[in-house]
């Protein structure tokens, strides 16, 4: 069993729908990160989360430490959403190092 | 914040030779490290970049087949030496400016061995 797992895999919808990718963790974790990649590989970090929730702009990020659960929810999505997201988390072991869930392929249709 | 500039972007590359990737990052950061994606999954970490000593390498990598060098605090270079197709993927660098600071990732090196 992977130490991160994201759900869905894959995703599809149109344009406008509200959209939810759930990851779980099984490791005491400093923090988790959800990361955007797109078709070209480069990576940009969304938020880094260690309690709570954070929001920027259509982007919304829930994290439940007791649960080892978090979710990214997308407002109003739009076709340039479409990418590959990703869940890290960073273990409470000392060092910095990212361990890296699957991955949602999300694809918003016009 | 950091932001990382990392080349070359690609590259296609014949078996059985080298190619050098570089990382540079636009201030002094602590923790540098290489990452590996190969088609389809998810990204696999290959060492952590020590500045002044031996890159700390992950379980399955090892140092003769992706040599790193951290000279200083702000550049990397990671070699992926006597290649293969089987070495065809994103390689990426990321830094840390703590644990619970964002993440930052070069623009990735999409490699294809022929």
């Amino acid at each position: 069993k992977n130490e991160v797992e994201q759900s869905p895999q894959n995703l599809t919808a149109q344009e406008g729908e509200f959209i939810t990718i759930n990851c779980s963790y099984s490791v005491g974790i400093s923090a988790l990160h959800w990361l955007q990649q797109h078709p070209g590989g480069g990576i940009v970090s969304l938020f880094m989360l260690s309690s709570g929730k954070k929001k920027h702009g259509r982007l919304i990020a829930t994290i439940n430490i007791q649960e080892k659960h978090s979710s990214l929810h997308i407002t109003a999505s739009h076709p340039r959403d479409s990418a590959v997201y990703i869940c890290a988390v960073v273990s409470n072991f000392g060092n910095e190092k990212l361990t890296f869930g699957t991955g949602t392929r999300l694809t918003i249709i016009p | 914040s950091a932001v990382i500039s990392q080349k070359p972007s690609r590259d296609i590359c014949q078996r059985g030779t080298s190619l050098t990737i570089q990382c540079q990052v636009d201030s002094q950061v602590t923790m540098m490290f290489w990452y590996r994606q190969q088609p389809g999954q998810s990204l696999t970490l290959i060492a952590t970049a020590n500045q002044g000593s031996e890159a700390t390498y992950e379980s399955g990598f090892v140092i003769d087949k992706f040599p790193i060098s951290r000279p200083n605090l702000t550049f990397s270079t990671l070699t992926v030496s006597n290649m293969s197709p089987e070495d065809s993927s994103i390689y990426l660098c990321s830094v840390s400016l703590g644990a619970r600071t964002e993440a930052f990732f070069g623009q990735g090196t999409r490699l294809t061995v022929v």
